[in-house]
């Protein structure tokens, strides 16, 4: 078990919709990433957070959105969904801004329909 | 041109047996991290072993080394006496200065009994 928690496990969704992924980092960890894993992208970089203020953006969507609430926790919201938005996301958290050690969750499998 | 590069996409090992993964990086900053990460079938990802850049020994942890070849750029993961649960996906991971981590296609690892 990482210590970082991510909610729903799974997600099952139509097209044109909007979900909220949840994500819990490690105690005492302040960076919070998230990744998208597909099977023809492989795993992509999305979004950091560290102590609540945007850190750095990478492959992310306009129709994705996150952030970071003041207890640390994060959400990745996605809306207008698309079929090619089924992927595995995750949800990695370290201590440091800088990560020398990355500590994902179990990722949360969307499935858009 | 990728920054990360596993060139197997699947290998098989006999149970017991030594196996090495490989992973070749390119990277211009002197200051970069190099990442092993497991995949099992269950899906999350399981931090396997860091190396860095100006580390001056190969990084071990248990059954898991991590051959550094710096001038050739390479950083294959060894697993020693592999087990049936060594079964698994195996990502290579870089950071270069304090930018997020840049993932590889992967490996897929077969143990066989």
């Amino acid at each position: 078990d990482s210590g970082v928690t991510q909610t729903p496990k799974h997600l099952i969704t139509a097209t044109g919709q909007r979900v909220t992924l949840r994500c819990s980092p490690r105690s005492g960890d302040l960076s919070v990433y998230w990744y998208q894993q597909s099977l023809d992208q492989g795993l992509q970089f999305l979004i950091q957070y560290y102590n609540g203020e945007e850190r750095a953006k990478g492959n992310i969507l306009e129709r994705f959105s996150a952030q970071q609430f003041p207890d640390l926790h994060s959400e990745l919201n996605l809306s207008s969904l698309e079929l090619g938005d089924s992927a595995l996301y995750f949800c990695a958290s370290s201590v440091a801004a800088t990560n020398e050690k990355l500590f994902f969750g179990s990722g949360t499998q969307l499935s858009v329909l | 041109a990728q920054k990360i590069t596993q060139t197997q996409p699947g290998m098989f090992v006999q149970e017991k047996e030594a196996v090495t993964l490989d992973c070749t990086y390119d990277t211009s900053d002197p200051s970069y991290g190099l990442f092993w990460y497991k995949q099992p079938s269950s899906g999350e990802m399981i931090f396997l072993i860091y190396q860095g850049s100006y580390d001056q020994q190969n990084a071990t942890e248990g059954r898991y080394s991590l051959n550094f070849q710096k001038a050739r750029k390479s950083a294959n993961l060894v697993i020693s006496a592999s087990q049936l649960g060594d079964s698994a996906m195996y990502f290579c991971a870089m950071r270069e200065g304090s930018y997020q981590l840049t993932f590889g296609k992967g490996t897929k690892l077969s143990v066989i009994p």
